[in-house]
């Protein structure tokens, strides 16, 4: 398996320019989660999804949009960049039981994209 | 949510055991107490978790407190591929997780 893949791994971006990245994880989890993080700070959530179909807001939503038409892919969107989005970004994965609302299933963390927004 | 406090770092030397320490005093009953860590500039990697017994796997060892307040997660012997933040993680019922600051661990020669 390769886990939770993250394309592309760097990236820079005009203040204004939209983009895509990319999150795919071939583990058949249907838990999948967007973090970002700024230097020196810990991990805070964007966008998660409880599986196909499913998608619901975290801590830092704004600025942000996801889909996840398929189990395997859960791209986030960045509509009109700005500095302040500057972060390194993280995509995750876990499994839960089916029809559990909740899971203590050890998350899967990609690479991470780096973006950089001038 | 419950909340942890972390020392923001602590050095250990390579060979012996990294003891790192976590303050969750509003834990409620079922929040699970979680590790991972985060080797420079790659994506966090889950260690272990607990409830309320003694944990041990192939990557380190969990202690709980018997009130649950606070935890402790040792690795045996520390080596510099250990060196990393840790963060401890008090997990919520909605399966999020929710990082802090961690401690930053040196494990030196």
């Amino acid at each position: 398996n390769a886990g939770v893949t993250q394309t592309p791994k760097f990236r820079i971006l005009k203040i204004g320019q939209s983009m895509t990245l990319q999150c795919a994880q071939d583990m058949n989890h249907n838990y999948m989660y967007w973090y970002r993080q700024d230097p020196g700070m810990g991990l805070k959530l964007i966008y998660y999804s409880v599986g196909a179909g499913i998608t619901d807001k975290g801590e830092v939503p704004n600025g942000y949009n996801v889909s996840r038409s398929t189990t395997e892919d859960f791209p986030l969107r960045l509509e009109l960049a700005a500095p302040s989005q500057t972060s390194v970004y993280f995509c995750a994965s876990s499994y839960s039981p089916s029809g559990s609302s909740k899971s203590y299933n050890e998350q899967f963390f990609g690479p991470g994209t780096r973006l950089t927004v001038l | 949510d419950a909340k942890t406090t972390q020392p923001p770092s602590m050095d250990c030397a390579e060979g012996r055991a990294a003891n790192l320490p976590c303050n969750h005093s509003t834990i409620s009953g079922n929040e699970y107490v979680y590790w991972y860590r985060q080797i420079h500039s790659q994506g966090p990697q889950y260690i272990i978790h607990g409830l309320k017994n003694n944990e041990t796997n192939e990557m380190a060892s969990l202690i709980i407190t018997e009130d649950r307040k606070s935890s402790t997660l040792i690795l045996p012997h520390a080596t510099l591929r250990d060196t990393a933040v840790y963060y401890c993680i008090v997990r919520n019922a909605g399966n999020m997780l929710t990082f802090g600051g961690g401690t930053r661990l040196m494990v030196k020669p």
